[in-house]
């Protein structure tokens, strides 16, 4: 079974630099899994940042970029703010009548 | 905009079937090029993808879930709907609908979600 890994836990200085990762217990991501990102605060729907590994969703600041970083897709979020405390959540595409759509754990970051 | 709103009972008895249904605006099921999915949320878990449906009633499922699961689209009301048999505990979750986009395979609008509990 695929699982697709995320760090639990995560933090960072409000203005710094944090890179949050999506690796699959067995392989390498790449472009090919279409890899997305959203982000999710307590009691809200999640709401859609990247997709496509790179592309930005409507509205979202751009101090959010998706990229891959050796064998792992990778959300940067660069001068963080206080209002970025949120659970993120990758998916990874496993194509038509595999699974789909397979979520990771979800990284909470934390803003400190 | 297109919006998305789930609604369905918010208690279930274990062993009897959770039906929901997402209700479409600002965008036509019919219109075709989109899949319609559901997806769900554990207490305090990650998420899970269901399954979608396309408007012409084509499906996929997650292989996890596919024995339980089966979604069915009403274009005449632009709805999708949910239902999951034989629940247990276990499918206790705050359930999505989302529109998936097919040719970038991520999900672009969300529903606000809808808790529900299993329990006698």
């Amino acid at each position: 079974q695929t699982v697709v890994t995320q760090e639990p836990s995560f933090s960072v200085s409000p203005g710094g630099t944090v890179t949050l990762t999506c690796g699959l217990s067995s392989g390498s991501v790449s472009t090919s899994y279409y890899p997305s990102w959203y982000q999710q605060t307590p009691g809200q729907a999640p709401r859609t940042l990247i997709y496509s590994t790179n592309t930005r969703s409507s509205g979202v600041p751009d101090r959010f970029s998706g990229s891959i970083l050796g064998n792992k897709a990778a959300l940067t979020i660069t001068g963080a703010q206080a209002d970025d405390e949120s659970d993120y959540y990758c998916v990874l595409y496993m194509g038509s009548g595999i699974s789909n759509w397979v979520f990771g754990g979800g990284t909470k970051l934390t803003v400190l | 905009q297109v919006q998305l709103q789930e609604s369905g009972p918010g208690l279930v008895k274990p062993s009897q079937t959770l039906s929901l249904t997402c209700t479409v605006s600002g965008g036509s099921i019919s219109s075709g090029g989109y899949y319609w999915s559901w997806i769900r949320q554990h207490p305090g878990k990650g998420l899970e993808w269901i399954g979608y449906i396309y408007y012409s009633g084509s499906t996929y499922y997650n292989p996890s879930l596919k024995s339980r699961v089966t979604i069915s689209v009403d274009t005449s009301k632009n709805q999708f709907s949910l239902k999951l048999s034989s629940v247990t505990a276990a499918d206790t979750a705050v359930y999505y609908c989302a529109r998936s986009d097919p040719i970038w395979y991520y999900f672009d609008y969300w529903g606000q979600g809808t808790l529900v509990t299993v329990s006698s």
